[in-house]
């Protein structure tokens, strides 16, 4: 069974400074990994995938994330925090051949501060 | 491009009535639509995957009688919640994936907040 974990529920960094969310998954097979933000009361906003190619991927607003397969991690990273960042983020994946039913981390809650 | 909408954004509705939630592709075919429900400060929880022209595929310990999804055309989907109750009060979340897209990533609609009184 495909699984993915998020296992801070809430990160703090200060503004300016770099943000890490951490992932990682379980997945038969070739992993398709996702990252996913939500604001409050709103519905998810694509950042960045990996499918094949470079392990580091970069997406919207300056976010990237690093596939690691020998760690089965897909971190996502900012190299400066704005507050407008603050959100909740989603770790998602699937698998080649899978489908295209996407299995979710719990989510992180990230807050930038001043 | 790849806009998902929902409609409506919010609706109130009475304990043992039904409320129907919509949810489009705007500039795309969507092969597949999905439907998740969300607690506060939780994950998503899917509920059901619907195939345009076919029966919706049910997560486990998701009624289907309660939860109807109708997938009638490539760029409409729909959740009827029947005979609601407050504990079916949730944000739900649809979401589609592109036709000729083998990328596998799905495109979300804003939500819809569901309160039963």
């Amino acid at each position: 069974a495909q699984s993915v974990a998020q296992p801070e529920d809430q990160v703090n960094v200060a503004e300016g400074n770099p943000l890490t969310v951490k992932c990682t998954y379980s997945v038969s097979g070739n992993p398709y990994l996702f990252w996913y933000v939500q604001y409050p009361n709103r519905g998810l906003q694509f950042l960045l995938k990996y499918i094949t190619g470079d392990n580091l991927v970069k997406g919207s607003y300056g976010f990237e994330a690093e596939f690691n397969k020998s760690q089965t991690s897909f971190h996502l990273k900012k190299p400066s925090a704005l507050v407008s960042d603050s959100a909740l983020y989603f770790c998602a994946a699937t698998f080649e051949g899978g489908g295209n039913k996407l299995t979710f981390g719990t989510g992180t809650q990230l807050k930038v501060e001043l | 491009g790849a806009v998902v909408s929902q409609h409506p954004s919010r609706v109130i509705c009475k304990s043992g009535t039904s409320v129907k939630i919509e949810c489009r592709s705007l500039d795309f075919q969507a092969t597949t639509m999905f439907w998740y429900r969300q607690f506060p400060k939780q994950s998503l929880m899917l509920m059901a995957t619907s195939n345009e022209g076919s029966k919706a595929t049910y997560e486990q310990g998701v009624e289907k009688d309660k939860f109807l999804i109708n997938h009638a055309s490539l760029t409409l989907s729909t959740l009827t919640v029947t005979s609601a109750h407050p504990e079916d009060s949730s944000f739900y979340i649809c979401s589609a994936t592109d036709l000729f897209s083998t990328a596998y990533e799905q495109y979300f609609g804003p939500g819809t907040r569901l309160t039963v009184t």
